[in-house]
């Protein structure tokens, strides 16, 4: 089974600018979720998708952060503008979405601003 | 809320040695607990998990018990290799909303 693809690997950016990744989830996962890892810290939900809709945003900071899942599917993260604290790694992870069913991550993306 | 509190690390050892990871939880209900491991430049890759009190989770000579009456789930491996170096994430899931919640992770060196 394919993993959980995320794009780009990479990305530096300067203050100011507009960022997008991408996560194409498991095969079948209805159950899509955004974390956002900090340098030396766990990783922390930004947002949860069930199919196409959102079930959880709360700790997305909507006012420069927006994410979609158009035919529940495929995901974008975007920010802007982005921020120095900003910088980190923004892993996505699916699951099946049935309860207790475990995360599979993504390899993520690292973002440094500058 | 949820938590979960790990060991801060850096922890270093030298290969053979007997690694524990202590993990403690507080949540309500009943939540799934899992370990995750994170490779330099990789991202995370579950360990093991275990469902309910008393399972025993165990996966690559890693094991870990889950305690409900101490709400722990410490992992312990009684042998470590240099490729056991990894930064180790203790989580747990509730079923409802199906959402993890991590520790802030610990970080295993192993020397030759």
């Amino acid at each position: 089974e394919a993993g959980v693809a995320q794009s780009p690997r990479y990305k530096i950016i300067e203050k100011r600018q507009s960022v997008a990744f991408w996560c194409n989830p498991i095969s079948g996962h209805a159950t899509l979720y955004w974390y956002q890892q900090i340098l030396g810290q766990g990783p922390k939900l930004l947002i949860q998708f069930q199919n196409n809709g959102v079930v959880d945003d709360s700790q997305l900071p909507k006012d420069r952060f927006s994410a979609e899942r158009l035919k529940g599917v495929d995901s974008t993260l975007k920010i802007q503008p982005a921020k120095l604290e900003d910088s980190a790694v923004y892993l996505c992870a699916s699951s099946h979405g049935q309860g207790g069913s475990p995360n599979t991550f993504g390899s993520g993306t690292r973002l440094t601003v500058v | 809320g949820d938590s979960v509190t790990q060991m801060e690390g850096p922890v270093t050892l030298s290969e053979e040695a007997f690694l524990t990871i202590n993990c403690t939880y507080t949540a309500t209900g009943y939540p799934s607990l899992f370990w995750y491991v994170q490779y330099p430049g990789e991202g995370l890759q579950l360990l093991l998990k275990a469902t309910k009190a008393d399972d025993k989770g165990s996966n690559k000579g890693f094991e870990a018990t889950y305690r409900k009456e101490t709400t722990s789930f410490h992992l312990e491996k009684g042998s470590v290799q240099v490729s056991d170096s990894a930064v180790y994430f203790c989580a747990l899931l509730k079923a409802a909303g199906n959402k993890l919640t991590f520790g802030g992770g610990t970080r295993v060196l192993v020397k030759p």
